[in-house]
């Protein structure tokens, strides 16, 4: 069974400063792992994702992420945080594809960010 | 940039009651997906679906849900007799054979059962 581990339920950074949202996977095989953000009452927006490659993938509003196979780790990072990345972070992970048509997401319990002005 | 819709946004229901939360998914997309989160907890998944059947399933998704693609555009999860548990947030998500590795989640529908 797949499993996804973020171990801070909320993360404080300050405006500028460098942030950093951890998650922690368990899948059989090379995982496919994906960040979502989800602003208060809306739902979630895709951000990255890591499927083969380069360990460190590039998204949306200068987000990256690292995959560390030997950690099982794909934790978020951006260089300088702004107030508008406040949000509720989710790593998940699925199954590499092996024709089954199995492609549902796991989610981790999701991480809030807080950027201080 | 298309977009993952859902309708209604908030829908509140007795006990008991039958309640069927519509999607729109991306138009060129193929496999579809229903999750749900509970208030406070993890999103989870419930069902996925393609070529016109269910692919796969979770145990939370039992026989009193069910999901049908009525047209070519719509995408439905019905529940058939509502409990307080099944309150939550429903998301359906979409994505492409091509990009099969990236689901794209709508708004969501939040359905309170009282």
């Amino acid at each position: 069974a797949q499993s996804v581990a973020q171990p801070e339920d909320q993360v404080n950074v300050a405006e500028g400063n460098p942030l950093t949202v951890k998650c922690t996977y368990s899948v059989s095989g090379n995982p496919y792992l994906f960040w979502y953000v989800q602003y208060p009452n809306r739902g979630l927006q895709f951000l990255l994702k890591y499927i083969t490659g380069d360990n460190l993938v590039k998204g949306s509003y200068g987000f990256e992420a690292e995959f560390n196979k030997s950690q099982t780790s794909f934790h978020l990072k951006k260089p300088s945080a702004l107030v508008s990345d406040s949000a509720l972070y989710f790593c998940a992970v699925r199954a590499p594809y092996s024709g089954a048509g199995s492609y549902q997401l796991t989610f981790g319990k999701g991480t809030k960010l807080s950027v201080i002005p | 940039e298309p977009e993952v819709t859902q309708t209604p946004s908030h829908q509140v229901t007795q006990m008991g009651q039958e309640v069927i939360l519509r999607c729109v998914p991306i138009s060129n997309h193929l496999y579809f997906y229903w999750y749900r989160q509970i208030l406070g907890q993890k999103v989870e998944f419930l069902v996925s679906f393609y070529n016109n059947e269910i692919s796969e399933k979770s145990e939370i998704f039992d026989d009193q849900f069910s999901v049908e693609r009525p047209d070519g555009s719509n995408f439905t999860l019905k529940i058939r007799s509502t409990k307080l548990e099944d309150s939550a947030m429903y998301f359906c998500a979409s994505s492409d054979p091509r990009g099969v590795d990236t689901q794209y989640f709508g708004p969501g529908t939040r359905l309170t059962v009282l």
